[in-house]
């Protein structure tokens, strides 16, 4: 199973966007990235996902390398809001989920 | 549209004894999974239904653990008896389809079960 490797945490000022690196180097050629996050005491809320190429949608932007060993969610303007914890998962083909310890995201007024 | 459901929200119980927990998913989403967060890791997928059948168990501690999905749609998780490391949330999630690299595959949560065993 490919697995993912993330920061334990990361800080980001209010407004500043934040990047947030992954890295999942066993990645097979069909498996895609998907990115949740995790507000406390909430189930986790989908954000964004990609293949090959790059990703935007209102919430986010996702970039892969062309190698697909790792990628970056970009949250473009941080809110007290976005403070969660960040999940990068690598999708199996039975549409199977596994969580890594993800990063802890604060942003700072 | 309606999120999944899940019921009860928080439930505290002694050690030996028996729980159940309660999924409504998403109306037509044919898959639906039960993860366990432990407090300070990620959830860990227990089981995983595409329909009333069982797609993936491989991580559900069998002794203790059972889960159904009658006729395709709701699902219980029950653990009995229950031991002191069961202590977790149980999130249920449900998407429209399991199988294939298909962009719809997104996996929506429920808001989990708070299980405290003393």
């Amino acid at each position: 199973d490919a697995k993912t490797t993330q920061p334990t945490s990361m800080d980001c000022a209010e407004g500043r966007a934040a990047n947030l690196p992954c890295n999942h180097s066993t990645i097979s050629g069909n498996e895609y990235v998907y990115w949740y996050r995790q507000i406390h005491s909430q189930g986790p809320q989908y954000i964004i996902h990609g293949l090959k190429n790059n990703e935007t949608n209102e919430m986010a932007s996702l970039i892969i390398t062309e190698d697909r060993k790792s990628s970056t969610l970009i949250l473009p303007h941080a809110t007290l809001r976005d403070t969660a914890v960040y999940y990068c998962i690598v999708r199996r083909t039975g549409n199977q989920f596994y969580f890594g310890t993800g990063t802890s995201l604060t942003v700072i007024p | 549209e309606a999120g999944v459901a899940q019921s009860p929200r928080y439930k505290i119980i002694e050690k030996r004894q028996s729980v159940a927990f309660w999924c409504n998913p998403i109306s037509g989403h044919a898959t639906l999974y039960w993860y366990q967060q432990i407090l300070g890791q990620g959830p860990k997928l227990l089981i995983q239904f595409q329909n009333n059948g069982v797609v993936d168990d491989s991580q559900l501690p069998k002794d203790r653990f059972s889960a159904e999905r009658l006729k395709g749609v709701d699902s219980t998780l029950k653990i009995q008896p229950a031991k002191l490391e069961d202590s977790a949330v149980y999130l249920c999630a449900s998407s429209s389809r399991g199988f294939g690299t298909g962009q719809d595959n997104e996996q929506f949560f429920g808001p989990g079960t708070r299980l405290t065993v003393l």
